[in-house]
């Protein structure tokens, strides 16, 4: 059973798009929320993260929504490059357990397109 | 500063056979992971470590065991692998909220 779900799958959108990516969980027990960048042949890496005490967070072109009543969050990429051209994770996690277990979604592709 | 390393890259096995992957970490990380990530599921926790000499389970814990005998390795062991583990192998280090990710091992089990 995915803690996280997460969609679209796949996303391509032209160089300068918006692309958005959605993410919903139902344990309202989690209090952590990152996104991860993975490109092909590494590891994920940390991009942005956010509590549930904020609506919003940038980080440069990256921007986390946060809606705690509906339990879903989104990740948005301002002007987006062909660099940027990955797969997004996004994440949840209970920070009270101590362990700072992360549950995942399944992942989206993203394409940018010179 | 290495980070996070991972070894071996690449591994194939036949059924049945066991084997070893090694995590190792150079920022004094308290807490260790090891996850698998499978297409079209995401990233998956199989055990993880909150310190020197515990282990508890993960998400996907069945056919693999785990050490941590010293701070910074980890060691998940596959006793008889099966063609459902293959996959490719990650293993993360934290010191708080953020996990740091090794590059990975492709594992592919005949």
């Amino acid at each position: 059973q995915q803690q996280v779900k997460q969609s679209p799958q796949s996303l391509i959108v032209q160089k300068g798009g918006i692309p958005i990516i959605n993410c919903a969980y139902e344990n309202t027990a989690f209090d952590y929320f990152p996104w991860y960048q993975q490109f092909p042949g590494k590891g994920p890496a940390l991009l942005i993260a956010i509590r549930p005490d904020v609506s919003e967070k940038k980080e440069g072109r990256f921007t986390i929504s946060f809606n705690k009543s509906a339990k879903q969050f989104s990740l948005h990429i301002m002007d987006s490059q062909p660099g940027d051209s990955a797969t997004y994770f996004c994440a949840a996690s209970n920070t009270r357990t101590g362990a700072n277990n992360l549950f995942f979604g399944t992942g989206t592709r993203l394409t940018v397109i010179p | 500063n290495a980070g996070v390393t991972q070894t071996p890259k690449f591994r194939v096995l036949k059924t049945g056979q066991s084997m070893t992957l090694l995590c190792a970490q150079d920022m004094n990380h308290e807490y260790m992971y090891w996850y698998r990530q499978d297409p079209g599921m995401g990233l998956r926790l199989i055990h993880y470590s909150v310190g020197e000499g515990t282990t508890a389970k993960g998400e996907v814990p069945d056919g693999y065991n785990v050490s941590r005998l010293k701070k910074q390795n980890f060691l998940l062991g596959l006793e008889s692998a099966a063609p459902s583990q293959t996959s490719v192998y990650f293993c993360a280090s934290s010191g708080g909220y953020e996990q740091y990710f090794g590059p990975g091992t492709r594992l592919t089990v005949t």
